[in-house]
């Protein structure tokens, strides 16, 4: 079967750093997305990542390793306003999409 | 702003009543989606459309129907409604021509069924 595993909730300090992990395994692969949530609002698109290796935008960067089934989001210089869950989604061999239950990220001050 | 806008935001119904949720959008994009999200899961995919008139079954379509007449609407109707279904519900829709397009997501509906 189809499956993505994230955690289900992390804690980190605001100006910190945090990593969101996310592993999966698909029936073919045509691309790794995250998106944002805040809480009651809609999900939004934050990066894609088709090719192995590391992409940066702003405090938010992204990886993926497809031999390994893997990918990760990076932010840095952690906001308040980055408390939100992540969301990870792998498109299938048929153009799919199938997401994560989501990570929800709770930052301290 | 894709220009999604979805109607009604919050409704609370009756088991075994019919409900239609509407999705509108502005920017006369071809692909449009219905899906689900309750706590615990990842968002699921109930239909979506690649054009008027032409619409097909995501993962959880059962009690679930879709009608697209304009290319700006595409409706999602519980034809009896069940405790089941009580979830937010969001539409969204590609854009851009390609199929590894990012999806652009309405404000979504919360529906309650008791």
């Amino acid at each position: 079967g189809q499956n993505i595993d994230q955690p289900t909730e992390m804690t980190a300090t605001e100006g910190a750093i945090v990593q969101i992990n996310c592993t999966y395994q698909t029936s073919g692969f045509n691309g790794l997305f995250w998106y944002q949530q805040h809480a009651g609002e809609a999900p939004t698109f934050l990066s894609y990542n088709v090719l192995d290796g590391l992409e940066e935008k702003g405090r938010f960067s992204s990886f993926l390793s497809r031999s390994k089934g893997y990918s990760y989001l990076l932010l840095k210089e952690l906001q308040m306003k980055d408390s939100a869950s992540y969301l990870c989604a792998v498109m299938d061999s048929n153009y799919q999409l199938i997401w994560g239950a989501g990570t929800k990220l709770i930052i301290k001050p | 702003d894709a220009g999604i806008t979805q109607s009604p935001r919050h409704k609370v119904t009756e088991t075994g009543t019919p409900v239609t949720l509407r999705c509108h959008q502005t920017e006369n994009h071809r692909y449009m989606y219905w899906y689900r999200q309750d706590p615990g899961h990842g968002l699921r995919l109930i239909h979506y459309s690649y054009g008027v008139k032409d619409t097909d079954k995501g993962e959880v379509s059962d009690g679930y129907s879709v009608s697209r007449s304009k290319t700006e609407d595409f409706l999602l109707t519980l034809e009896s409604a069940t405790s089941s279904q009580t979830s937010v519900y969001f539409c969204a829709i590609r854009v851009g021509q390609e199929e590894t397009s990012p999806l652009h997501f309405g404000n979504g509906t919360r529906l309650t069924v008791t």
